[in-house]
This record gives structure tokens, sequence and C-alpha cells, in this order.
């Protein structure tokens, strides 16, 4: 069975600042790998995905992440943080084969940017 | 646009009082799931339904019950709602041509339990 650890339950950082938030899984075959993102009192949005080809992604929105195999990794990182980024942050995972339907999550980073 | 509709936004009940949360779609995927959050918690699956057959995770309470009468909709039943049932209510759906199980959220339903 996978699993997903996340390193930080929260994260202050000031405006305009780099952000990392950190996300390691477990699996014993190949998976997918996702960065949801979730405000306040809303359900989660889909910021990026790696399913195959390059192990870094983008978001429309400057996020980023990279799919570090050895390291079994798939870190979240933006060089430069707004206002509007504080929320909260899941990363899941998804083991690649037929029959799985299911997501697992990590227990998610609150992310706050400080004015 | 295709999205994934929860009503209502927000449900207030009584303690042991029934209570049934509603969830549509227009993406026509053929999963559909219900997770229960908690404040500051992951999502939790309670079930989910591969076209018409239900899947139940082992650890949820026979206090919660679902229903989908047809590919868009889907309901949560709770029969008895206690004060710890009170949380976000999210549905998500995914299509099985899509092998990655992305899923689709809805907005969630926040039920409050008196």
């Amino acid at each position: 069975a996978q699993s997903v650890t996340q390193l930080d339950s929260q994260v202050p950082v000031f405006e305009e600042a780099p952000v990392e938030l950190r996300c390691n899984y477990s699996s014993s075959v190949s998976v997918y790998l996702f960065w949801y993102v979730q405000y306040p009192n809303q359900g989660l949005q889909l910021l990026l995905k790696y399913l195959s080809g390059s192990t870094l992604v983008e978001s429309i929105n400057g996020f980023e992440a990279e799919f570090n195999k050895s390291q079994t990794s798939f870190h979240l990182r933006k060089p430069s943080v707004h206002i509007s980024d504080t929320a909260e942050y899941f990363c899941a995972v998804s083991e690649q084969g037929a029959g799985s339907y299911q997501l697992t999550f990590g227990k998610g980073t609150k992310l706050s940017v400080i004015p | 646009d295709a999205m994934v509709i929860q009503n209502p936004r927000y449900q207030v009940t009584q303690f042991g009082k029934p209570v049934t949360l509603s969830c549509s779609q227009t993406l026509n995927h053929n999963v559909m799931y219900w997770y229960q959050q908690k404040s500051s918690q992951a999502p939790k699956l309670l079930f989910h339904y591969y076209d018409k057959d239900f899947n139940n995770e082992a650890d949820t309470p026979d206090n919660f019950q679902s229903r989908r009468p047809n590919t868009s909709f889907c309901f949560l039943d709770i029969r008895s709602p206690g004060l710890g049932d009170a949380a976000m209510y999210l549905c998500a759906t995914s299509t099985a041509a899509r092998r990655s199980n992305e899923q689709f959220f809805g907005p969630g339903t926040r039920l409050t339990v008196l």
C-alpha cells in the first residue's frame, strides 16, 4: 500500500519570498502524483500532476513540482508567493495499474503568506 | 463548463435527525467518491461507486449510506448524525478512461450537527 508524508503541517512565508512544500511518498509500484490546493470552505482543486514524461511539471499560477524517483519525492515550489496563495495544499499519490481507483492523500500543509 | 456540483453548500441538522447530501456531475465520469474531511485533516474516503458497483471502505460507519440512481447523481445519507459527524463532505469524480485516477472535486457541503 502506498503512503504520503507531508513533512510540514504549517509554513509561514513573507509575500514575494520563495516557498517549498515537501512531499515524500512510499509505494511498491510506479505512481502518479498530484498536488491539490484547498481554499477555506471550498473543495480541492488540482494544482498540478505528474503522470509521465518530464519530471518537472508547472501550474498556470507559477507553482512547479519535480518528481524525484530516487528520493521518492514530489516537492512543490514557487519562487515568489502572493497573499492569494494562502491555502492548504495536499499531496496525493495513485498507484499505476488496473483496478485501483483511489488517491492517497498526505495530511496537508497550510501555507500562510504574510504581507 | 463541466463540473461537480454539491448541494447544499451548508447544512445544519439536529443530533439524530437523518440528513441527505447531494452531488451531481456533468463530466460523465463513471466513478464517484464521497469523502469526509474534518478540520485541518486530509480527506477521508468513505466509499465510491464504479458505475453502479458500490465500494465501502472498511472503517466507514454503518451510519453512512450512499445511493447512485444514475451516472450523474450520487447521494450521501447520514441516518443518525452525531456530533462527531460534523465535517466537510466532499464529492469527487474520476473516469476509468484515465488510469491516473485524477479526481475532480465539488465545492463541498459543510455539515453542522446541533
